[in-house]
């Protein structure tokens, strides 16, 4: 069964606290690996997009890799405006089959 | 720089009532996506459509309706309201398949 699961379901991190948030994914056929952030209240914001096993990402303090199985976003010395739901999402060859995890909310505290 | 916006932000509907969500977006996008979020479970395609005059059903599509008759609108249709269907819907838009998505500021719905 196709699916994706984020890990943890949440993350408190002091600022400067550098960390990792998981993406696993079974997916028949990965057209895409997709990252956004979401604050409360609005809708998710694009981050990266990732297609295929190896491939890397970096903006600012994140940056997102790609393997067969799973995706990391690789938090750097994080601020407290790093605090947002992070969401991973899969796009399989068959396009009706776009799956979100159910997202990672970072806290970090100053 | 308005983006993809919907409208409207609120609303509280009655079991049985019908309401239309309205999507517009200014990029040009081809494609474009109702979703519904539920706490725990993630973001969930409902309708999709891949041009103007199409549509196509995602992961979740009974109880929706969808229309595309402008490239620009999508709106999605609640003929019978559920409380099942209480959520937050958003809309996204996307240049093509594979390329990230645009996403509104959400509808809140509440079906008593």
């Amino acid at each position: 069964e196709d699916q994706v699961t984020q890990s943890p379901e949440a993350l408190r991190l002091q600022e400067g606290e550098s960390s990792s948030l998981n993406c696993s994914y079974t997916v028949s056929g990965l057209r895409g690996l997709f990252w956004y952030r979401q604050d409360p209240g609005k809708g998710p914001e694009f981050l990266f997009t990732l297609y295929s096993a190896g491939e890397e990402k970096e903006k600012e303090r994140l940056k997102a890799t790609l393997t067969k199985k799973e995706s990391f976003l690789h938090i750097t010395a994080p601020k407290p405006e790093d605090s947002a739901t992070y969401l991973c999402a899969v796009q399989a060859y068959n396009f009706n089959k776009f799956y979100f995890g159910s997202g990672t909310k970072l806290n970090v505290k100053p | 720089n308005a983006g993809v916006t919907q409208t409207p932000k609120f609303r509280v509907l009655k079991t049985g009532q019908s309401m239309t969500l309205l999507c517009a977006q200014d990029m040009n996008h081809e494609y474009m996506y109702w979703y519904r979020q539920d706490p725990g479970m993630g973001l969930r395609l409902i309708h999709y459509s891949v041009g103007e005059g199409t549509t196509a059903k995602g992961e979740v599509p009974d109880g929706y309706n969808v229309s595309r008759l402008k490239k620009q609108n999508f709106l999605l249709g609640l003929e019978s309201a559920a409380p099942s269907q209480t959520s937050v819907y958003f809309c996204a838009s996307s240049r093509s398949l594979n390329t990230e998505a645009f996403f509104g500021q959400g509808t809140r719905l509440t079906v008593v």
